[in-house]
């Protein structure tokens, strides 16, 4: 399967713990996002990144949620000390970069389900 | 004005019927207007997609309607099936961001 890949499905953890969440994009996606899903809810838009930088985040990414792409490759969601509210889907996405190659076109990936009890 | 406004927030349709769902935006910055198909505990999957130098697109059974004056775009079904039966997200993004902004979901269900 080369789809976006995302690690672990589901968490379920209790609150004030630390998760990391694991992405692995399209092989050659240079551009990866997260997003957050809560049940009947579109996606809201956290972060994305160019290869290894960071090039955006939402002020839904408090200082509580940090991501990396040291190698611009997959990708980690770490969110310490979580709270209820942090209980949501993690969607990870990738996409091609640049005009012509489809640079739009954004893949999501299964997601990562978190419960925080 | 980042906003996408999405309507019906659900919809029941016959099989065979053309579920048509609705979408406006206010920001003409937007140039790139996808459609995203969920079923329940899956990511959201690319169905279609326009920009705004045309007026509709089809891709099988998938259209995508587009009115640049009015600041919308819709989605028809054509021959819908039981398994059409999802949620479906219309989005739109900047070309110089590719940030999604996203409407917030239309139900639909696709009665045999």
């Amino acid at each position: 399967d080369t789809g976006v890949s995302q690690n672990p499905r589901h968490k379920i953890t209790k609150r004030g713990q630390n998760v990391t969440f694991r992405c692995d994009p399209i092989s050659e996606h240079n551009r990866l996002y997260w997003y957050r899903q809560t049940l009947g809810q579109g996606p809201e838009f956290l972060t994305y990144f160019q290869n290894e930088a960071q090039l955006e985040k939402s002020r839904l990414l408090s200082d509580r949620f940090s991501a990396e792409r040291p190698k611009g490759s997959f990708s980690t969601l770490e969110i310490q000390r979580t709270e209820q509210g942090d209980s949501a889907m993690y969607l990870c996405a990738s996409s091609p970069w640049g005009e012509g190659s489809g640079g739009n076109t954004i893949y999501f990936g299964e997601g990562s389900w978190l419960t925080v009890v | 004005q980042q906003q996408v406004k999405q309507s019906p927030q659900s919809l029941i349709v016959q099989k065979g019927g053309i579920p048509i769902i609705n979408c406006a935006y206010e920001n003409t910055a937007f140039d790139y207007f996808p459609w995203y198909q969920q079923f329940p505990g899956k990511g959201p999957a690319l169905l279609i997609a326009i920009r705004p130098d045309v007026s509709e697109k089809k891709e099988g059974r998938f259209t995508i309607s587009f009115n640049k004056s009015a600041k919308q775009f819709s989605l028809h079904i054509m021959d819908s099936q039981p398994g059409d039966s999802a949620t479906y997200f219309c989005a739109a993004s900047i070309r110089s961001n590719y940030q999604l902004i996203w409407g917030a979901g239309t139900k639909l269900i696709i009665k045999p």
